[in-house]
């Protein structure tokens, strides 16, 4: 099955205190990136992947660090979480990183920072 | 850049009512617009998408309209079923360089039965 699978689902961690959601594809996909969502703001791209080694900032990547060593895996680290990085976070990925391409989102990593 | 507005932020309707979610964008070379639901506790999925070389697009019971002289394209459900219950999120690329899609805040959809 096709899919997007990120983990961990759901986190509470300290103000801190580093940690990684990773983010893994099956469908072979170029084009991988990371967002989160909050009440009233919607989806905000935090950085997105074109290809193996090609990142780049997107609108929101303040204490956020990102990095595509295989074409499946886009791990998204937060080295020292604070508070207002409290959020719902999507991993997505597409074919390619070109306009006209469906992106598959993930299911959601929960996190909140105390 | 791009710059996508989204109304309203939450639509309440009856059974079998239709619903419309209108959005517009700011940029001219924006020519793919797709639409996302996303159900509670899950991620957004595509339900359907319209390019710029066609006005309206129908799939069962949602349709999406373009207008790109305007600038703005809407999404209509009709009879609407609680399980339309949802965020909706439009969002708008560009045809030039890396797919950055640029999204709407999201409706939240409410189908009461």
């Amino acid at each position: 099955e096709a899919q997007v699978t990120q983990n961990p689902r759901y986190l509470i961690t300290v103000t801190g205190k580093k940690l990684t959601v990773t983010c893994s594809q099956n469908m072979n996909h170029e084009y991988m990136s990371w967002y989160r969502q909050d009440p009233g703001l919607g989806l905000r791209q935090i950085y997105y992947s074109m290809n193996v080694e090609v990142t780049d900032k997107g609108d929101v990547p303040e204490g956020y660090k990102v990095s595509r060593k295989e074409k499946r895996n886009f791990p998204l680290i937060l080295e020292s979480p604070s508070p207002n990085q409290t959020s719902l976070y999507f991993c997505a990925s597409s074919v390619t990183g070109y306009s006209g391409n469906t992106i598959y989102f993930g299911e959601g990593s929960w996190l909140t920072v105390v | 850049g791009e710059n996508v507005e989204q109304h309203p932020s939450t639509l309440s309707v009856q059974e079998g009512d239709s619903a419309v979610i209108k959005c517009t964008y700011s940029d001219s070379a924006s020519n793919y617009f797709p639409w996302y639901k996303q159900e509670l506790g899950k991620g957004p999925q595509l339900i359907i998408d319209i390019r710029s070389n066609v006005g309206e697009k129908k799939d069962q019971r949602i349709a999406v309209t373009l207008n790109k002289t305007a600038k703005h394209f809407s999404l209509h459900i009709t009879e609407t079923q609680p399980e339309d219950s949802a965020v909706y999120f439009c969002a708008a690329t560009s045809s030039g360089g890396s797919y950055i899609p640029t999204f709407g805040r999201g409706t939240s959809l409410i189908v009461h039965p």
